[in-house]
């Protein structure tokens, strides 16, 4: 049964362009949540995701970043306009939901804004 | 989500069992105690979790105390690959609770 999947690994990206990170959950999970890392600090909740539905997004910025989890295919965060300060590993993470709730993360896209 | 406490740092010997403390003195009677692990910006990695009763798998144990306020895992044999901090949270326990992590104990396993 293969993990969470994300990709790309590693992005760069120079300022003002669009940043796409893709995160493919578990078999059989349909909870997608979204967790930022910014250097040297802690793991911050973004956003929950269920298939086509926005659940929770409290730790989302307000402008530039949207999320989705479409029915087919992986779930797409994505940063408009990138500023230096968006630097940080992403995570997903993903959970079955109904009677299992633990969640499996991802390996991350580590972002790098020029 | 109730707050945690965990010491930043800890050392534990290669083969020797690491003993984890986590106080949660706020603890509501619905939340469930969960331990992570983040292995050198890795993701986080699913340890074991339990509500009342002590659990244990093939990663490690968990005891939580009578009161419910402090836990601590155990990892019984300590390996190096097992350097990594390590987070303990606590959440109610459904699908739409995010994870909340806080500063977490940096383990360094010695040879």
């Amino acid at each position: 049964n293969a993990g969470v999947m994300q990709n790309p690994r590693h992005l760069v990206r120079r300022r003002g362009q669009e940043a796409r990170l893709r995160c493919s959950p578990m078999k059989g999970h349909s909870h997608v949540y979204w967790y930022r890392q910014l250097p040297e600090e802690g793991l911050k909740f973004m956003v929950y995701l269920q298939k086509e539905n926005i659940i929770d997004e409290s730790g989302m910025p307000k402008e530039r970043f949207s999320a989705e989890f479409p029915k087919e295919g992986p779930s797409i965060l994505r940063i408009q306009q990138v500023v230096r300060g968006d630097s940080a590993a992403y995570f997903c993470a993903s959970s079955q939901g109904a009677h299992t709730y633990e969640q499996y993360f991802g390996p991350g896209t580590r972002l790098t804004v020029t | 989500d109730a707050k945690t406490t965990q010491p930043p740092s800890m050392d534990c010997a290669e083969g020797r069992a690491a003993n984890l403390p986590c106080n949660h003195s706020t603890i509501s009677g619905n939340e469930y105690v969960y331990w992570y692990r983040q292995i050198h910006s890795q993701g986080p990695q699913y340890i074991i979790h339990g509500l009342k009763n002590n659990e244990t798998n093939e990663m490690a144990s968990l005891i939580i105390t009578e009161d419910r306020k402090s836990s601590t895992l155990i990892l019984p044999h300590a390996t190096l690959r097992d350097t990594a901090v390590y987070y303990c949270i606590v959440r109610v326990d459904n699908a739409g609770n995010m994870l909340t992590f806080g500063g977490g104990t940096r383990l360094m396993v010695k040879p």
